[in-house]
């Protein structure tokens, strides 16, 4: 069965700072990786995905993930963080193989201090 | 484009009533799922539909929960009783066609609350 691992429920960062938001997988066939962010009262919004090819994906809002097979990561990063940045990451991964079924983590909140 | 509409926004009831939640999604999306995102953690299926057809329900609390899709594109979520552990934001989205690498658009969910 397919699973998607957060491991930390927070992450704080000063302004202006790189910042990394951690997420693995586990999955039988070949993942699908996706990022989403969802702000106060609103529903997810889609960051970026890896498919196929490069192992850096670049996304919406200055953000990229990394894709790692060996140590199945899909970590999310971003050069220069942002105030406006604060809100709660989630991983998602969905699996080749199967019915479309889109598992996702439990969330990471991303704080991020002026 | 128009997103996915939901609605009510919010909705407050005792536990034992029954409730139910709108979906439209975007124009043209065969594929239309319902999360249930509990505070604090990540949005959990419930119920994923192709056009009219349910793909996947096996999350779906069957005896309390049920949800249909008659005419392949607005769907209702509706709980009957509800339970205070049902107090959650229900969430929407759909995708187009059924490809499993595109992106899942979002409502902005419809927040219960069970008393």
């Amino acid at each position: 069965a397919q699973s998607v691992a957060q491991p930390e429920d927070q992450v704080n960062v000063a302004e202006g700072n790189p910042l990394t938001v951690k997420c693995t997988y586990s999955v039988s066939g070949n993942p699908y990786l996706f990022w989403y962010v969802q702000y106060p009262n609103r529903g997810l919004q889609f960051l970026l995905k890896y498919i196929t090819g490069d192992n850096l994906v670049k996304g919406s809002y200055g953000f990229e993930a990394e894709f790692n097979k060996s140590q199945t990561s899909f970590h999310l990063k971003k050069p220069s963080a942002l105030v406006s940045d604060s809100a709660l990451y989630f991983c998602a991964v969905n699996e080749y193989s199967s019915a479309s079924k889109i598992i996702f983590g439990s969330g990471t909140r991303l704080s991020i201090r002026p | 484009e128009a997103g996915v509409a939901q609605s009510p926004r919010y909705k407050i009831i005792e536990k034992r009533q029954s409730v139910a939640f709108w979906c439209n999604p975007i124009s043209g999306h065969a594929t239309l799922y319902w999360y249930q995102q509990i505070l604090g953690q990540g949005p959990k299926l419930l119920i994923q539909f192709q056009n009219n057809g349910v793909v996947d329900d096996s999350q779906l609390p069957k005896d309390r929960f049920s949800a249909e899709r008659l005419k392949g594109v607005d769907s209702t979520l509706k709980i009957q009783p509800a339970k205070l552990e049902d107090s959650a934001v229900y969430l929407c989205a759909s995708r187009n066609q059924g490809a499993t690498n595109e992106k899942l658009f979002f409502g902005s969910g419809t927040q219960l609350s069970v008393l």
